[in-house]
Formats: C-alpha cells, structure tokens, sequence
C-alpha cells in the first residue's frame, strides 16, 4: 500500500465548475505539500500546509492531521487549471524527505 | 529568470553511454536534490545533498551517481545508461531555516534506446 494516495487518478469538469482532489497519508507528518504540474513537466508548489486551511486565490487546500487527509480545491474551475495536481507529505522526524502521491489529472473543458 | 535550471531538457541516448545531466540554482539553498519520474509512479529520490561535503543516497540510486561542484551547481550521471533509466528527471532545492518547501527546475526528459 502507496503511503500516500490520491483520488481521482482522473478527473474530468467543465469550466467554472467545483473541483476537488483527495489526499490521504498513512504516516506520521510534519507537513503535506500540494504540487502543479503543467504538460511540459514542470513542477511549482502550490500550498505547503500542516494543519487548518490555506487559500490561494481559486486555491484552497485543507488538511485534517487526526483523520490523515487533505483535500485541494479549485473554485470556478478554468482550461488553464488542466495539469497533474501532486500531493506529497514531508514525513515526521524528517526534515528533508518528501513522499509523492502518483498525481491526479485534471482536464477542465472550456 | 528562473531559480533553477536544468540542461539539457531533452536528451536521447544509446545503451551503454554516460550522461550527465546538470542542474544550476540562484535562489542561496545549501539543499539540493534529484528525483526521476516514471508514468504512473510518483516522484521517487535518487540522492540529495545538504551541502557541497554531504551526499547521500535516496530510495533509487542504483545506477546513477551524483557531485556537488558548488552551493549552485548539483550534477547526476548515469556511467552506463541502460533503457530503463529513460524517465523524466527533476533537480530540485530547498531551504530549511525557512519552510523546507522544495523548488523544482523545469526537468529533463532522457530517453535511452
């Protein structure tokens, strides 16, 4: 079992739609990461999180460390949000080592 | 500009050669780090290295080994590229007197025939 899982693997909206993905750990954390990535591959970090709600304009992400479980929001979703959205936990004890989920795909259509 | 870059961005290869490929930063960070990327698999670590004398192995190092010629400047080879290395590579640094948030170079996509 992944130490860290996200749902969906796939996710299909149409614009100005309510998206949310899933992120659940099974470890001890000291912090949960939200990552983008574009195609083209590159990869820019969205939310760094560990504990409550933070918010980015569209961008919200939660995190409820009892329950081990983040979620990342986008409100009226656009095209130009499409990309792999990575979720990644930065375990307990550790200050350096980052663990990934496998990436959600979002497609939005116009 | 960017905070970190990579070269090359693309690169193919043959069974059997030496890569390099190179990552440089600007952004000051003593931590550096290199990951690859597979479809369907996440992020996995190959080495990190907290300063220009510490380097250490990740989950994945088989096969690949690493310099750290300055602060900036943080390498990966592959001594003898085999198929099952072509992936997508990423460098990445962080900071941690600050938040240990980790920024990525854009990535290297390697094929090896």
């Amino acid at each position: 079992k992944n130490e860290v899982e996200q749902s969906p693997q796939n996710l299909t909206a149409q614009e100005g739609e309510f998206i949310t993905i899933n992120c659940s750990y099974s470890v001890g954390i000291s912090a949960l990461h939200w990552l983008q990535q574009h195609p083209g591959g590159g990869i820019v970090s969205l939310f760094m999180l560990s504990s409550g709600k933070k918010k980015h304009g569209r961008l919200i992400a939660t995190i409820n460390i009892q329950e081990k479980h983040s979620s990342l929001h986008i409100t009226a979703s656009h095209p130009r949000d499409s990309a792999v959205y990575i979720c990644a936990v930065r375990q307990g004890g550790s200050n350096y080592k980052l663990t990934f989920g496998k990436g959600t795909l979002l497609t939005v259509n116009p | 500009d960017a905070d970190v870059t990579q070269t090359p961005r693309n690169r193919i290869t043959k069974t059997g050669k030496r890569i390099m490929l190179e990552c440089s930063q600007t952004k000051g960070h003593d931590r550096m780090y290199w990951y690859r990327q597979d479809p369907g698999l996440g992020l996995r670590l190959i080495y990190y290295s907290f300063d220009v004398k510490d380097i250490n192995k990740g989950e994945i190092s088989d096969g690949y080994s690493v310099s750290r010629q300055a602060q900036a400047k943080f390498s990966l080879s592959l001594e003898s590229a085999i198929p099952n290395q072509t992936a997508l590579y990423f460098c990445a640094t962080s900071d941690p007197t600050r938040t240990h948030e980790q920024f990525f170079g854009p990535g290297t996509r390697l094929t090896v025939l």
